[in-house]
C-alpha cells in the first residue's frame, strides 16, 4: 500500500497562476481532507469530503475549489494564487476504527511557493 | 472539542523512556484523546487513542487517569527517530468525517 500519495511535492508559482493539488489514497477511505500548514504554525483545514461525491468547506476555503473525482482521488485548486497561499498542503484520508473513533493518515506534503 | 494544554518542548535521552503530558480539563465523556506527531518536514502520523482505559501499541502507551482530565503518552525507548512534535488531540467523531483541531504540541528532542 502507498498510503496517501500527493503530487507535486514542490512547486512555484507567480501570482495569479493557477493550479491543481493531486491525491490520491489505495486505502478505501471514505472521507479525505485538505489541510494546510504555514511556517511555526498548526494545520488548519481547507476542504474536506466526507464521502464520494460530496464536499464542504473547513476553516480556511477563500480561494480554494476541490473535487473528489472518485473515492480514490481529491483535488484541490487554486484559481488565482496568491502570495498568502504559500504554504505546506496535507492531504488525508480517515477510516472509523470503532463508535465515533478515527484515524486519518497524512500524505507527505506539497510545498508551495507563490512569487 | 475540548481544548489541551502541552509543554512547549522537551528533551529526551536516547534510549531512555519519554513521557509527554497533556491536559484536558474540560474533556466531555463520549471525548477520545488521539496522539498524533509530526516529523519535521512530513505529514503528521496517527500514533494511538484511547477513552479511558490505558492504550498500547506497537509505537506507544496511553495512561489516562481516572478523571480523564489528563493523560501521558509515553515512548518506551526513545530514538533519534522519535525527535518531533507531538499533538494531543481531545474529540469524538459523530459524523461521517471529523477535522483535528492541532494545536501548538510538543517539541521531543531526543539526544544521543
Amino acid at each position: 500500500n502507498a498510503g496517501v500519495t500527493q503530487t507535486p511535492k514542490f512547486q512555484v508559482l507567480k501570482t495569479g497562476q493557477s493550479m491543481t493539488l493531486q491525491c490520491a489514497q489505495d486505502m478505501n477511505h471514505n472521507s479525505m481532507y485538505w489541510y494546510r500548514q504555514d511556517p511555526g504554525m498548526g494545520l488548519r483545514l481547507i476542504y474536506y469530503s466526507a464521502s464520494e461525491g460530496t464536499t464542504d468547506k473547513g476553516e480556511v476555503p477563500n480561494g480554494y475549489n476541490v473535487s473528489r473525482l472518485n473515492k480514490r482521488e481529491f483535488s484541490l485548486r487554486l484559481e488565482s494564487a496568491a502570495p498568502s497561499q504559500t504554504s505546506v498542503y496535507f492531504c488525508a484520508s480517515s477510516e472509523f476504527v470503532g463508535l465515533n473513533q478515527e484515524t486519518q493518515y497524512f500524505g507527505p506534503g506539497t510545498r508551495l511557493l507563490v512569487l | 472539542d475540548a481544548k489541551t494544554t502541552q509543554p512547549t518542548s522537551m528533551d529526551c535521552a536516547e534510549g531512555r523512556a519519554a513521557n509527554l503530558p497533556c491536559n484536558h480539563s474540560t474533556i466531555s465523556g463520549n471525548e477520545y484523546v488521539y496522539w498524533y506527531r509530526q516529523i519535521h518536514s512530513q505529514g503528521p502520523q496517527y500514533i494511538i487513542h484511547g477513552l479511558k482505559n490505558n492504550e498500547t501499541n506497537e509505537m506507544a502507551s496511553l495512561i489516562i487517569t481516572e478523571d480523564r482530565k489528563s493523560s501521558t503518552l509515553i515512548l518506551p525507548h526513545a530514538t533519534l527517530r522519535d525527535t518531533a512534535v507531538y499533538y494531543c488531540i481531545v474529540r469524538v467523531t459523530t459524523d461521517s468525517w471529523g477535522k483535528l483541531q492541532f494545536g501548538a504540541g510538543t517539541q521531543v528532542v531526543v539526544t544521543p
